[in-house]
């Protein structure tokens, strides 16, 4: 059973740092590309950021809007994907889930979500 | 980016009937388009890839159709169960993937 398990979240002032992870198995993870989607309170979903399978470059996109702030990296080893969340500003609150992105036909779509972890950035 | 728009904001159906949830994108995303459902509290579960492929799980009673600029998620008969949030997601053109603003499916 494909599971992800995201971590790490929690109360942090603006623009502080925190860091989340994304805890994945029934699957052989270092085969797939993850990515890190949010969902402020009460609004929709947004993107984050993307990384790549290692075979396919291990590289990594992200929204404009986090681009320079946000990292993103993986661990194959531990099958952990993660998210570094740097200069965090109110706007960053929210649901933060990882998911599982499946490779169709050169286009990537997002078969498996973790449960969310809640990032809340206030002083 | 590519605009997603869903229609109607909210659709209030009664169990057993059919509902239909629309979506457009401001330009063509071929068939690189999906259907999510969203219960409150619960992370988003897809539904439908490729404009029409059920993902693994999924009750018949779910069929998504359209391509190019158009799509429709159908549920044939309501169930209890059904009645949350629906999202359409694009996956042609990115970064940045785009979602339209989502569906409140409602018991009338």
């Amino acid at each position: 059973e494909v599971q992800l398990v995201e971590s790490g979240g929690g109360l942090v002032q603006p623009g502080r740092s925190l860091r989340l992870s994304c805890t994945a198995s029934g699957f052989s993870f270092g085969d797939y590309a993850m990515s890190w989607f949010r969902q402020a309170p009460g609004k929709g979903l947004e993107w984050v950021g993307f990384i790549r399978s290692k075979p396919y470059g291990g590289s990594t996109e992200y929204a404009a809007s986090v681009k320079g702030r946000f990292t993103i990296s993986r661990d194959d080893s531990k099958s952990i994907a993660y998210l570094q969340m740097n200069s965090l500003n109110t706007e960053d609150t929210a649901v933060y889930y990882c998911t599982r992105d499946r490779y169709s036909g050169s286009y990537y779509y997002f078969d498996y979500w973790g449960q969310g972890t809640l990032v809340t950035v206030s002083s | 980016e590519i605009v997603m728009t869903q229609s109607p904001v909210t659709l209030s159906v009664s169990p057993g009937e059919r509902a239909t949830l629309s979506c457009r994108a401001s330009q063509s995303v071929s068939s690189n388009l999906a259907w999510y459902q969203q219960k409150p509290g619960q992370a988003p579960r897809l539904l439908i890839y490729g404009a029409s492929t059920r993902a693994t799980a999924i009750p018949a009673r779910f069929s998504g159709s359209g391509s190019g600029t158009e799509f429709t998620l159908t549920i044939s008969s309501l169930q209890s169960e059904d009645f949350a949030v629906y999202y359409c997601q694009q996956y042609n053109n990115w970064p940045p993937y785009t979602f339209g603003q989502g569906t409140k499916l409602e018991i009338k």
